[in-house]
């Protein structure tokens, strides 16, 4: 799976939009960029991912460069709630099998300043 | 939807016990589960991958017959940890894949004294 890039931490104002980028320049046409965020003690909380269109949930939007070299996940009214660590992942699309595998970086430690 | 539970949340054992992490999808049913370990400070590091009905793949390093995985139905998976010692104290954290993605449990907090 192609390695990303991440800054190792951000703060953000609450209410303000948060945009966490990600460099991922040695991804492969069929990877997918998924974003991932771990509150303090707890397990990973899925956020959102997508292949080569922009995407966007009631979580988060998810931008993609044309090059898919790099993404951009967005916040767009942070909360107090919204402190945590911020992984973005690429993995490779499911074989018939199905085990591909997340690996995890340090990810970004995003704050929100009240 | 997309609920994946994990049980004890915490236990604390004496050095040399098993203890046996329970992680299941509770609203879907995952063919493929797998078990990750956080250290402090540290990132989730993927221990095991397992399918149900057959034997779990291990990641390098990670010793199989001291963390025993058994994923025998569809929404539950089992990590047994062996004749536990102070050094396998972490975050367990299991996740189960409903489609293209993953979904992580709650953790349990392992604590060997």
């Amino acid at each position: 799976d192609a390695k990303t890039t991440q800054p190792p931490s951000m703060d953000c104002a609450e209410g303000r939009a948060a945009n966490l980028p990600c460099n991922h320049s040695t991804i492969s046409g069929n990877e997918y960029v998924y974003w991932y965020r771990q509150i303090h003690s707890q397990g990973p909380q899925y956020i959102i991912h997508g292949l080569k269109n922009n995407e966007t949930n009631e979580m988060a939007s998810l931008i993609i460069t044309e090059d898919r070299k790099s993404s951009t996940l967005i916040l767009p009214h942070a909360t107090l709630r919204d402190t945590a660590v911020y992984y973005c992942i690429v993995r490779a699309p499911l074989s018939n099998f199905g085990n591909e595998k997340l690996t995890f970086g340090t990810g970004t430690r995003l704050t929100i300043i009240p | 939807g997309a609920v994946v539970s994990q049980h004890p949340s915490w236990v604390i054992c004496k050095s040399g016990t098993s203890v046996k992490i329970e992680c299941r999808s509770l609203d879907f049913q995952a063919t493929t589960m797998f078990w990750y370990r956080q250290f402090p400070k540290q990132s989730l590091m993927l221990m095991a991958t397992s399918n149900e009905g057959s034997k779990a793949t291990y990641e390098q390093g990670v010793e199989k017959d001291k963390f025993l995985i058994n994923h025998a139905s569809l929404t539950l998976s089992t990590l047994t940890v062996t004749s536990a010692h102070p050094e396998d104290s972490s975050f367990y954290i299991c996740s189960a894949r409903l489609l293209n993605t993953q979904y992580f449990g709650p953790g349990t907090r392992l604590t060997v004294l």
